[in-house]
């Protein structure tokens, strides 16, 4: 199985910060790359697919990057409805694969 | 509007079993591969299972192989998880998922709400 590595586990930051999130994989996946934010009590939502599109609804402040092991999520300018879990999934082989997640906290 | 609602997580002791029930709306259910992902408390996401559109392709996390089946009734626009022999371990939100694909990549576009399923004595 391919395993993700995300960092960091969590991380504060305040309204209007720039947020970088890293995701590694353990092998090459190209661009087989999903984003999603969970808040506490719901469901995973989708935010970015194959690496670096924005799903259908979700804010442009959302950007993902990267390919072959290296990923990254971007949040350019982070608002009070961001502050949620942050999880990668490769989608290059089975079984799908999840990172750990990274927990974005208010500072 | 797409819809996935689970239903019959409970409590249940170890050894115990349970039937998970995924209902979806606003989709043609019998044209999309479905899964199974859990999340224990406080933890990350983890892949349970998952089933082909028409059933005949069936795939299982290691951990649960052998005490859990998924099957679904694409008549009934249903998703199941028979979970038999079920330890502590077991114990986390269940969500069902769509496969979706696009631009050449699969992903989970819609997801249920949860339903917790606890094990323990």
């Amino acid at each position: 199985d391919i395993q993700m590595t995300q960092s960091p586990s969590s991380l504060s930051a305040s309204v209007g910060d720039r947020v970088t999130i890293t995701c590694r994989a353990s092998q090459s996946i190209s661009t087989y790359l999903n984003w999603y934010q969970q808040k506490p009590g719901k469901a995973p939502k989708l935010l970015i697919y194959a690496s670096s599109s924005l799903q259908s609804g979700v804010p442009s402040r959302f950007s993902g990057s990267g390919s072959g092991t290296d990923f990254t999520l971007t949040i350019s300018s982070l608002q009070p409805e961001d502050f949620a879990a942050y999880y990668c999934q490769q989608s290059d082989s089975s079984p799908l694969t999840f990172g750990g997640g990274t927990k974005v906290e208010i500072k | 509007e797409v819809q996935l609602v689970e239903s019959g997580g409970n409590l249940v002791q170890p050894g115990g079993s349970l039937r998970l029930s995924c209902a979806a709306s606003g989709f043609t259910f019998s044209s999309h591969w479905m899964h199974w992902v859990r999340q224990a408390p406080g933890k990350g996401l983890v892949w349970v299972s998952r089933i082909n559109s028409d059933g005949t392709t069936i795939n299982y996390a290691d951990s649960v192989k052998g005490r859990f089946t998924i099957s679904r009734d694409n008549a009934e626009n249903t998703l199941y998880l028979q979970m038999n022999s079920l330890r502590v371990e077991d114990t986390a939100v269940y969500f069902c998922a769509r496969l979706g694909y696009n631009s050449g990549c699969y992903f989970y576009d819609y997801w249920g709400q949860g339903t917790l399923v606890t094990v323990s004595s």
